[in-house]
């Protein structure tokens, strides 16, 4: 059974700053690893897919990178801003219907 | 121009009643899902729907029902309603694409059970 875990939980950081937030998971035979961003009250808006294949994708100024045999991927924030503050969940898909496993979040507050 | 939206977004009601939930896309996906998300914020998904093949997550309680009445629409019944449902209910939808497929989420239906 896959099980997903990001840390840490939660971040406070000023503004400016470049972050990283983690995400592990422990079946690494994966079809492909989504990051998603959470607002307070909202859905989710997807913000990268990197496929089994990949190793990073970007996207503006963040960066995700997948190390499929260590079970690891990172989502980097470069020169963070106030209107970055949300959840940051990474997700993963098995293949199994095309299911994600999702892990607990970050939540993430940038300070002007 | 909503491309995943769910009604009713807020949904109150007491304990043993039967609801529905409803979600339909826009954006011509082949596969819907619905996903749980509890008090504590951690989403699990319930259901993957793609093509009249339904695939259940094992500890989805069968009070919980997913029907589809066509490829833009998933709707969630839900019977005998307990008050451990209550939480955000979030559908998705996807395009098979070989390993890219992303999924878009509709706003989530805030459901309390009293």
């Amino acid at each position: 059974k896959q099980e997903v875990t990001q840390i840490p939980a939660a971040l406070s950081v000023p503004e400016g700053e470049n972050l990283v937030l983690n995400c592990s998971f422990t079946d690494s035979a994966i079809y492909n690893l989504q990051w998603f961003r959470q607002d307070p009250g909202k859905g989710l808006t997807s913000l990268l897919l990197i496929q089994s294949s990949q190793r990073e994708q970007t996207s503006g100024r963040l960066n995700a990178s997948l190390d499929k045999s260590s079970g690891r991927s990172t989502l980097y924030i470069a020169a963070s801003q106030p209107g970055d503050s949300a959840t940051y969940l990474c997700a993963v898909d098995n293949n199994a219907g095309n299911m994600l496993t999702f892990g607990g979040g970050t939540r993430l507050m940038v300070k002007p | 121009d909503t491309a995943v939206s769910q009604t009713p977004k807020y949904l109150v009601t007491q304990m043993g009643n039967d609801k529905s939930i409803k979600c339909e896309q826009n954006l011509g996906h082949d596969t819907m899902y619905w996903y749980k998300q509890d008090s504590k914020k951690f989403l699990k998904i319930m259901f993957s729907y793609n093509n009249k093949e339904l695939i259940i997550n094992e500890t989805v309680p069968n009070r919980f029902s997913p029907k589809s009445p066509d490829k833009a629409h998933l709707n969630l019944h839900i019977n005998s309603l307990e008050l451990g449902d209550s939480a955000v209910y979030f559908c998705a939808s996807s395009q098979r694409q070989q390993g890219k497929e992303t999924q878009y989420f509709g706003p989530g239906t805030r459901l309390l059970v009293l």
